[in-house]
This record gives structure tokens, C-alpha cells and sequence, in this order.
């Protein structure tokens, strides 16, 4: 089955820097990404998602690129807030099943 | 949008209780919904796949006989923890695919479940 490795489990970032979540994956089928934001003991909010036929995406401060050769894709927050403080995990999808990394606790630091 | 109704949302109950916990689809029909479990600070992990008409598919090392799934229509799938033990809490959630059977998932709101 589908394995996807995330990383870093957790990072801290001055408000209004750059954060940088990277996750790889191991099913070369699995042809949809989605990134997803969680508060404590709420459900995953998805903020930005990208198909296998698409190298970047961007919508304002998030965007997301996929690397399909080497499995990689990534996730960046720019000009980061403190209300973007959250778990972040991203997953990838093969036959409607999704497979999630094990989460980035990103802090904000005002 | 879409929307995926789940209740309860918490649950409180002594040690080999039954809980069961809905997951409905309010505005489309969801032939397929999937169930997950996720541990205080880890992952969301699948448990299985439901199938409206037909018999759930379990992820390996889930129990079909300890997490009941029925999906009797097209807008509800209900889990029923039997004989649930301390071991059991954990937040569980659903998710349906969209009204046209594709990404992006919608979740339900979670049910925090607490076995004393």
C-alpha cells in the first residue's frame, strides 16, 4: 500500500516568515495530494491540493509543488501569521483512499 | 459545499459499552464513505471503506467484528465500536468523496470518543 513520510514533525517560524512542510510518497499510481490544516480536536480543514497533472499551485499565501519523478511534493506558507499555528499533514490519494503523512506541528512565533 | 453531518460528537461511556456513530451526507449522495481513527498527537489512520449495499472493506489489522459499519443508504454509514474498552478512545472521523466521486473528501466534524 500507499506510505507517505513527512517532515519535520515540527517547526517553529518567526511571524511572517517562510515555512517549508515536505512529504514523500511510494505508490507512483497515487495521482491526487491534498494538504490539510487541523486545530485540536477539530476535523481536517483541506487549504490546498494539487493533481498528478500539475506541477505548482498557488493560492495567496500557500502553495504547493510536486516533484512525480521523485515523489516529493511540498507545501509553503509565506509571510506566515500566527492564526496559520496548526498540525498540517499532507496525504496522498490512490483509488479515492487517502493515505496521510504524520503531521507538522508548525508554531508561529509573534 | 458539500457537507458531511457527524454525530455525536462526543461520547462518554463505561468500559463494554456499545457506541454507535453516524456520518451523514446532507446535500449529495455518497455511494462510498471512509472511516478513521486518529490518536492524540498522531496521524488520521483509515479503518475501513464503506459501501452503501454492501459490505465494508476493513484495513488491515481493524477488526470487522469490533468496528460494526452499515451503510444501508445513500447518505448515512453509521460505526458502532461494540464492547468498546479504555483502548478504543480515540477520535473518530468520517469523510465522503465529492457529489461527483472524486477529491477533494469532505470530513465530518470528528466524535471524541472516552471509554472509562
Amino acid at each position: 500500500g500507499e506510505n507517505v513520510e513527512q517532515h519535520p514533525s515540527t517547526l517553529s517560524v518567526q511571524e511572517g516568515d517562510s515555512a517549508v512542510i515536505k512529504c514523500t510518497y511510494s505508490d507512483s499510481a497515487s495521482n491526487y495530494f491534498p494538504w490539510y490544516k487541523q486545530e485540536l480536536g477539530k476535523r481536517p480543514q483541506l487549504i490546498i491540493d494539487i493533481r498528478s497533472n500539475v506541477g505548482e499551485k498557488k493560492d495567496q499565501r500557500i502553495a504547493v509543488t510536486l516533484n512525480k519523478t521523485a515523489k516529493h511534493f511540498s507545501l509553503h506558507i509565506t509571510e506566515t501569521q500566527p492564526e496559520d499555528s496548526a498540525v498540517y499533514f499532507c496525504a496522498a490519494n490512490h483509488n479515492e483512499k487517502l493515505t496521510f503523512g504524520t503531521g507538522t506541528r508548525l508554531t508561529i512565533i509573534p | 459545499g458539500a457537507v458531511v453531518s457527524q454525530h455525536p460528537s462526543w461520547v462518554i461511556c463505561k468500559s463494554g459499552t456499545s457506541v454507535k456513530i453516524e456520518c451523514r451526507s446532507l446535500d449529495f449522495q455518497a455511494t462510498t464513505m471512509f472511516w478513521y481513527r486518529q490518536f492524540p498527537k498522531q496521524s488520521l489512520m483509515l479503518m475501513a471503506t464503506s459501501n452503501e449495499g454492501s459490505k465494508a472493506t476493513y484495513e488491515q489489522g481493524v477488526e470487522k467484528d469490533k468496528f460494526l459499519i452499515n451503510h444501508a443508504s445513500l447518505t448515512l454509514s453509521t460505526l458502532t465500536v461494540t464492547s468498546a474498552h479504555p483502548e478504543d478512545s480515540s477520535f473518530y472521523i468520517c469523510s465522503a468523496p465529492g457529489s461527483l466521486g472524486n477529491q477533494p473528501q469532505h470530513f465530518g466534524d470528528g466524535t471524541r470518543l472516552s471509554i472509562l
